[in-house]
């Protein structure tokens, strides 16, 4: 049973260019969602969130939006700098755990 | 103390035999969780502890099993190992209900 989906598992973009990464959820418990991201040898690192009473969430370059009816949430990376390589997780929070998608590897080029 | 830290980073044990893992986090984190995570796949929650007492656990079988210590550190046991639990095991932790948790590096377990 998978509740939280990242159905691609890769992305290319180029510098400077917008990043868009996308994540379909099924569980409607979920009272906020994050993005993590993740460099080889290393653990995640928590980039953003938002309620899931919020539609929009933004920090610097970083926008996170929840598209409830759909049951979707996306993350903009704006301008993609090459230092954002790496795997993107989103995951669905309740009080007592994370749900985490399969991630997607982000490529950004010169 | 700063983060998240995790020993040992790697670890080769064979099927059937018991392993250790632990987690120092940091100070003041009340809360800490654990999670599998299989090569290409996102990590699996275990359980979760707060304040010493188990709060949430995940579809994990009851030989996996946790132990939560005043000083913010953590211990997760696995015994009868099989080689299906190989895997990178990460140890979160966060101050009370906030929302962002930070991870640590992980042990990456290898069953042979």
């Amino acid at each position: 049973d998978q509740q939280v989906k990242q159905n691609s598992p890769s992305l290319s973009v180029q510098e400077g260019r917008i990043s868009i990464l996308n994540c379909d959820y099924t569980n409607s418990m979920f009272d906020y969602f994050l993005w993590y991201k993740k460099y080889p040898a290393e653990g995640p690192t928590f980039l953003i969130s938002i309620s899931s009473i919020k539609d929009k969430n933004e920090d610097g370059r970083f926008t996170v939006f929840l598209n409830k009816s759909a049951k979707h949430l996306s993350l903009h990376i704006v301008p993609s700098q090459p230092g954002d390589s790496a795997v993107y997780f989103c995951a669905g929070g309740t009080a007592s755990k994370l749900t985490f998608g399969t991630g997607t590897r982000l490529q950004v080029t010169l | 103390e700063t983060g998240v830290t995790q020993s040992p980073t790697h670890l080769i044990k064979t099927r059937g035999q018991q392993v250790t893992l632990r987690c120092s986090s940091q100070s003041g984190h009340n809360t800490v969780s654990w999670y599998q995570q299989a090569l290409g796949q996102g990590p699996q929650f275990i359980f979760q502890y707060y304040r010493e007492e188990e709060n949430g656990r995940g579809n994990f079988p009851p030989r996996f099993s946790g132990l939560q210590f005043p000083n913010y550190s953590s211990e997760l046991n696995v015994n009868a190992l099989e080689l299906d639990d190989s895997a990178l095991y990460l140890c979160a932790s966060r101050f009370g209900t906030a929302v962002g948790y930070t991870f640590g590096s992980g042990t990456r377990l290898t069953v042979v």
